[in-house]
């Protein structure tokens, strides 16, 4: 079935750019999603990319989508202290449910 | 890697019946199991975190009346809608750690529709 991966740490210092990959394996699928997991909280809906679209940016986000290569990466500018937690990439296909990655860890060092 | 079988994937039911949600970890043992429910576009909420043997820990405003959670071995959580009604309607998913710093593995998702 429909795999998505993700490296399950990443660590950065504050001020620089954070990049968490993602890879998936299903080709028709129509959104792919960031969430932000908070310690304790749920999935914060970060932002999605509609699968015709290459990149989308959104003030310090910007996803970028390789659809030939199934890569989805998510680059935080400026990466703050407030940014450590876990991001999850998930896949949709119209009609059909979630298929979510591992979750990556990023730690923000100071 | 570690799978997560999440049973039905899509229920319909009449309002007042209840419904069961399991969510089964096939190749691991689950000591931490948590529960999502989601609203079209909306962010995954977590409804309740579940660990094995022992009763579950429900977020603000989730009715742990309503919403059953039993945790009765290390690879099955169950989720039960009990006396469901329209506006219960929504995508229910689960999720499973295999341990601390392990990735989180989730169920393919539970589409509830109550009629």
């Amino acid at each position: 079935g429909e795999d998505v991966e993700q490296s399950l740490f990443l660590s950065v210092r504050e001020g620089d750019s954070s990049v968490i990959n993602c890879t998936y394996t299903d080709s028709s699928s129509t959104y792919l999603y960031w969430y932000k997991q908070e310690p304790g909280a749920g999935l914060q809906l970060l932002t999605y990319i509609f699968s015709n679209m290459d990149m989308k940016q959104d003030q310090r986000l910007t996803v970028l989508l390789n659809k030939k290569d199934k890569h989805l990466s998510l680059r935080i500018a400026d990466t703050q202290t407030g940014d450590s937690a876990i991001y999850f990439c998930a896949d949709h296909v119209e009609g059909q449910n979630f298929v979510f990655g591992p979750g990556t860890r990023l730690s923000v060092l100071p | 890697g570690a799978v997560v079988s999440q049973h039905p994937s899509r229920v319909i039911c009449k309002s007042g019946t209840s419904v069961k949600i399991e969510c089964r970890s096939l190749d691991f043992q689950a000591t931490t199991m948590f529960w999502y429910r989601q609203f079209p576009k909306q962010s995954l909420m977590l409804m309740a975190t579940s660990n094995e043997g022992s009763k579950a820990t429900y977020e603000q405003g989730v009715e742990k009346d309503k919403f059953l959670i039993n945790h009765a071995s290390l690879t099955l959580s169950t989720l039960t809608v009990t006396s469901a009604h329209p506006e219960d309607s929504s995508f229910y998913i689960c999720s499973a750690r295999e341990r601390t710093n392990y990735g989180y593995t989730f169920g393919s998702g539970t589409r509830l529709t109550v009629v």
